[in-house]
């Protein structure tokens, strides 16, 4: 069935560092989400992408759609240390959702 | 406030005594999904309610029952819980299909099966 791998798998950058998670389908997506967790928390919504190409910004976080619409991204400029977590990607498979494993980001100071 | 709650968040219990871990959200969401989460294997879908009494399995069921009695309500039962069932679990809910809408989720319930 549908997969949906996300890269890399952990990453620590110092502060002020941009960084990048990835996200691949083996499939052609409607659409890709993605959330954010904290250390101990829930996953929170942070945004949906629908069209081809699509780039989405949230202050510094930019949201990108792929083209073919079987990959997405999403880039954070310069990290502050409220940006530790882990970023999911998930894509829809029927009327259900498939998360990637998400990548864990940790911010040095 | 609009959120969805879990009961309980923390549970240690023994191989084959049944549980229940209840989910309650008080948005008059329709869609309400159960997931376990583990390590490098992100969030796993276990069962998936559309409306009352409408049900489906996700990727990993087995192991696992629920129930859609009130729209409110969706409580994940483990009849005969074993070690491989240790894992933190959330469920969440939609106002429209998750395939195309956002999800609100509760704060977790970890389980540890000895």
């Amino acid at each position: 069935g549908q997969q949906v791998m996300q890269i890399p798998q952990y990453q620590h950058v110092q502060e002020g560092e941009d960084f990048t998670t990835y996200c691949n389908s083996s499939t052609t997506l409607s659409n890709i989400q993605w959330y954010k967790q904290r250390p101990g928390g829930h996953p929170v919504f942070l945004i949906q992408l629908v069209k081809s190409g699509e780039v989405k910004k949230q202050k510094r976080l930019t949201f990108q759609f792929g083209e073919a619409k079987k990959n997405s991204s999403l880039h954070i400029t310069a990290t502050q240390t409220t940006d530790v977590g882990t970023y999911f990607c998930a894509g829809p498979r029927g009327n259900k959702l498939v998360f990637g494993a998400g990548t864990i980001l940790r911010v040095k100071s | 406030e609009a959120q969805v709650t879990q009961n309980p968040r923390y549970l240690i219990t023994v191989t084959g005594k049944k549980l229940t871990v209840t989910c309650s959200q008080n948005m008059n969401h329709e869609y309400m999904s159960w997931y376990r989460q583990d390590p490098g294997l992100g969030l796993r879908q276990i069962y998936y309610s559309m409306n009352v009494e409408v049900t489906d399995k996700g990727d990993v069921p087995e192991g696992y029952k629920v129930s859609r009695k009130e729209k409110r309500n969706f409580p994940l039962i483990l009849e005969s819980p074993s070690p491989n069932q240790t894992s933190l679990y959330f469920c969440a809910s939609s106002f429209k299909p998750i395939a195309i809408y956002e999800q609100y989720f509760g704060p977790g319930t970890r389980l540890t099966v000895t």
